[in-house]
């Protein structure tokens, strides 16, 4: 089954502990992107790639950082999480070529932290 | 910088019953994408319908068609015939037309209620 996946579904933790947040595709896109979803906001972008080794930021990588050394991985980290960072996030991927392509979005991450 | 607008930041209606939820964009582009995207509460992201901005005709899937107007930069949901299962976030998104574009422009959401 084509998909995306993220681990962990849901996470709570303490200012200033390094986390990571793994995202993971089968598909073999190309693309990979990270979104975060506040209320009232929507989803912002917050890092994406757009194949290995090729990463840039999106529009709000502050506190933020990733990596793409594999295709099918893409995780994120927060090197030294705040409570602004609370939310939910989402990883989505696609083929980078084409015009009619849809992004496909993992189930997302709940992050809260204290 | 592109940007989109959900002014309705919830909506209620009758079951069976038809309605319109409204999305406005800003962008200087003349190619570009418009999406609408379900959020349930399983917080799934899931893609409702997708409109090409050289298209002039307004894209339907079953129930959900959309009324592109693109001079006016609107880009409203219609659902038909309402459905308990059609609670939930809707986000309507941009995208620009350039090739290799991939980033999405979301608005801030619309929570739809199904009232039975």
């Amino acid at each position: 089954e084509a998909q995306v996946t993220q681990n962990p579904r849901y996470l709570i933790t303490v200012t200033g502990k390094k986390l990571t947040v793994t995202c993971s595709q089968n598909m073999n896109h190309e693309y990979m992107s990270w979104y975060r979803q506040d209320p009232g906001l929507g989803l912002r972008q917050i890092y994406y790639s757009m194949n290995v080794e090729v990463t840039d930021k999106g529009d709000v990588p502050e506190g933020y950082k990733v990596s793409r050394k594999e295709k099918r991985n893409f995780p994120l980290i927060l090197e030294s999480p705040s409570p602004n960072q609370t939310s939910l996030y989402f990883c989505a991927s696609s083929l980078r070529t084409g015009q009619t392509y849809e992004q496909y979005f993992g189930p997302g991450t709940r992050l809260t932290v204290t | 910088a592109q940007t989109v607008t959900q002014s309705q930041p919830e909506m209620s209606v009758q079951e069976a019953e038809t309605v319109t939820l409204s999305c406005t964009y800003d962008t200087s582009e003349s190619d570009y994408y418009l999406f609408w995207y379900k959020q349930p509460p399983s917080r799934q992201m899931i893609l409702v319908i997708r409109q090409e901005a050289y298209k002039q005709q307004n894209a339907t899937e079953n129930r959900f068609s959309v009324n592109f107007q693109k001079a006016a930069k609107s880009f409203s949901l219609k659902i038909s015939d309402s459905q308990l299962g059609d609670a939930a976030m809707y986000f309507c998104a941009y995208r620009s037309g350039e090739w290799g574009a991939q980033k999405l422009v979301f608005g801030q959401g619309t929570r739809l209620t199904i009232n039975p």
